[in-house]
């Protein structure tokens, strides 16, 4: 069965400053899809990355990087230099082919950054 | 990624009666899933929209609760019926298999229909 933790429940910054939001996964496959969104306060989940089981490289994307280990099951998420319009929920998910894509998400975090 | 819409935005209905959901995507899509996220929930999958066959769904939902269509590969509904107020939610769609995007494996999300039942 597949598992998505995420144990920070809310955190809170203040601008400028960086936050990393940890999510560590449960699976048997060997093929699988790891995956962050943002819900902002409208409600919309907005895509922010995918990344496959074999692909172990770290990525970045303007302020936003991402960490995956798989020697720890983790696939950790930095904003840097956070700013007001950061302030989400953000999840973190699993799927895999052997289950028609179906995502399991994590329980979320939610980010406050004060001005 | 694909464009997805969803009607209606929001809602406010009475206990007992029913509200379709729809979802429109502007590419065909291979797979298409129904969601609910409860205040302060993370979400949770209701069904499979199938095209030209019956829903799959997950463990603690049934059909006659929450009957679902997908008449074809762009548009597809979802019904709550006899609602009480533990139905207050958002419902979200998703799509995976969009042409455009080249991402199978990667689902996109409608913008929600949050539900409040008196």
């Amino acid at each position: 069965a597949q598992k998505v933790t995420q144990a920070q429940t809310e955190i809170s910054v203040v601008e400028k400053e960086d936050v990393t939001l940890d999510c560590v996964y449960e699976t048997r496959d060997t093929t699988y899809y790891l995956f962050w969104y943002k819900q902002p306060p409208s409600g919309e989940l907005v895509f922010l990355i995918r990344r496959n089981s074999f692909d172990e490289q770290n990525e970045i994307s303007g302020r936003y990087s991402w960490n995956f280990q798989k020697s720890t099951s983790s696939f950790n998420f930095t904003i840097t230099a956070s700013q007001v319009v950061d302030s989400a929920v953000y999840f973190c998910a699993l799927s895999d082919p052997s289950n028609d894509y179906k995502l399991s998400f994590g329980a979320g975090t939610t980010v406050t950054v004060r001005a | 990624s694909a464009v997805i819409s969803q009607k209606p935005s929001r809602d406010i209905c009475q206990r007992g009666t029913s509200l379709t959901i729809q979802c429109q995507v502007d590419s065909q899509v291979t797979m298409m899933f129904w969601y609910r996220q409860q205040p302060g929930q993370s979400l949770t999958l209701i069904a499979t929209a199938n095209q030209g066959s019956e829903a799959t769904y997950e463990s603690g939902f049934v059909i006659d609760k929450f009957p679902i269509s997908r008449p074809n590969l762009t548009f597809s509904t979802l019904t709550v019926s006899n609602m009480s107020p533990e139905d207050s939610s958002i419902y979200l769609c998703s799509v995976a298999g969009a042409a455009k995007s080249g991402l199978a494996d990667t689902q996109y999300f409608g913008p929600g229909t949050r539900l409040t039942v008196l």
